[in-house]
């Protein structure tokens, strides 16, 4: 793999719904990985910085683990809220840089 | 704390022109980066700030400069306008001195080029 890579585009899902996003990104100099949030209209606000293989990391109802070996990373929402909905942006950065490089960003709506 | 501010938020510019636009960092942070998201895709790399010099380069053309000023604010200048510089430019900051050091970004400036 040799960008990021984001899956799926979009997910449509009702509220109280578990859902999970895949991040595929660069194994080779791998150094970190970023998630991101991103509502219409605001920042994107940083969720998760990961750097250890089999990291697994926290905040509430949405958690994220981190494979560096495959490259890849997961991101879990428990019980999806209508407040969730936001585009769900990852991005790598390699030990040969400063660059985050991002993934096309997952569009995730929770409907009531 | 105001976190990452940017101006202008939206502006229009005919081809051929030039535009500047502006970051003010989160108090605390020295370290600036600049990104362009074009319509459908992710935030692409322009170029990295630290100690008023720029540290790293994406690949943009040289029409793509910029600046950082002794109290870590910066500004992004793009020369000879072209309808595909039409994007959402993004500014980063963070503190230096670690590769994992969260980047914290403003609302972005939505640039439109007619």
């Amino acid at each position: 793999i040799l960008n990021v890579e984001q899956s799926p585009q979009s997910l449509h899902v009702q509220e109280g719904d578990s859902t999970n996003f895949t991040c595929s990104f660069p194994s080779s100099n791998f150094y970190a990985l970023h998630w991101y949030r991103w509502e219409t209209a605001k920042s994107p606000e940083a969720l998760f910085v990961m750097t250890l293989n089999g990291d697994e990391k926290k905040k509430g109802r949405i958690s994220a683990t981190l494979n560096t070996k495959e490259g890849y990373s997961y991101l879990y929402i428990k019980g999806s809220q209508p407040e969730d909905s936001a585009t769900y942006l990852c991005a790598s950065k390699s030990n040969s840089g400063y660059a985050l490089n991002f993934g096309k960003g997952t569009s995730l709506l929770v409907t009531p | 704390d105001a976190g990452v501010t940017q101006s202008p938020t939206h502006l229009i510019k005919t081809r051929g022109q030039q535009v500047t636009l502006r970051c003010s960092p989160k108090s605390g942070h020295d370290t600036v980066s600049w990104y362009q998201q074009a319509l459908g895709q992710g935030p692409q790399f322009i170029f990295q700030y630290y100690e008023e010099e720029e540290r790293q380069r994406g690949n943009f053309p040289d029409r793509f400069s910029g600046h950082q000023f002794p109290n870590y604010s910066s500004e992004l200048n793009v020369n000879a306008l072209l309808l595909g510089d039409s994007a959402l430019y993004l500014c980063a900051s963070s503190l230096s001195g670690g590769y994992n050091t969260e980047a914290f970004f403003g609302q972005g400036t939505r640039l439109t080029v007619v």
